[in-house]
């Protein structure tokens, strides 16, 4: 499967843990976005890498959100002491963007449901 | 926050029978992407439309872009029980075309 790949599927956590989820992007595609969908909603963007930099993130992201990418492949999202408002599911999509391809469709993983209880 | 919004928020039809939504945005855009959702699955992407396009189709999709009423239509023709899912319009409004701006999606039923 050359797709991208999210892992785990689904964690539950108790407030006040941290999690880390991980993510795959299709092989050669140099950016990586993080995303977070809550019931009934669409999905709201978190923060993206072009190779191994972070280039932006949202509001959103607040500090208790880190994503990391350090060889410009997979990506880490990392929430540390959980709340339940956090509980959501969090979607990564990966793309091949160049100087030249200004406009690019994402490929999103299957995403990682978190509840926090 | 979230640029496009959906219109209607569920349908539900026939196989058989035409499926449109709508998605109305806000800003001035660089292009306009469909995405369909299974339930609890991640986005499946369905069709790019340029901002300097019109109209397209791909298969039984068909995709309309007003750009001076900020809108989108999405059509699925002849219908089936597969297409039952979520369908979001999203938006990109900067050059760089870096993070999808989503509505809230329709959620469309179809039954046999």
């Amino acid at each position: 499967d050359t797709g991208v790949s999210q892992d785990p599927r689904h964690k539950i956590t108790k407030r006040g843990q941290n999690v880390t989820f991980r993510c795959d992007p299709i092989s050669e595609h140099n950016r990586l976005y993080w995303y977070r969908q809550t019931l009934g909603q669409g999905p709201e963007f978190l923060t993206y890498f072009q190779n191994e930099a972070q280039l932006e993130k949202s509001r959103l992201l607040s500090d208790r959100f880190s994503a990391e990418r350090p060889k410009g492949s997979f990506s880490t999202l990392e929430i540390q002491r959980t709340e339940q408002g956090d509980s959501a599911m969090y979607l990564c999509a990966s793309s091949l963007a160049s100087s030249s391809i200004l406009i690019v469709e994402q490929y999103f993983g299957p995403g990682t449901r978190l509840t926090v209880t | 926050s979230q640029q496009g919004e959906e219109d209607p928020q569920a349908l539900s039809i026939q196989e058989g029978e035409n499926a449109t939504m709508n998605c109305s945005y806000k800003t001035s855009i660089n292009n306009l992407q469909w995405y369909r959702q299974n339930s609890g699955r991640g986005l499946v992407h369905l069709i790019l439309i340029r901002s300097n396009e019109r109209e397209k189709h791909s298969g039984r999709l068909r995709v309309t872009l007003d750009t001076s009423k900020k809108s989108s239509s999405l059509l699925i023709t002849a219908s089936r029980a597969a297409d039952t899912a979520s369908y979001f319009c999203a938006t990109v409004n900067n050059q760089a075309g870096t993070a999808l701006i989503f509505g809230k999606g329709t959620t469309l039923s179809v039954s046999s």
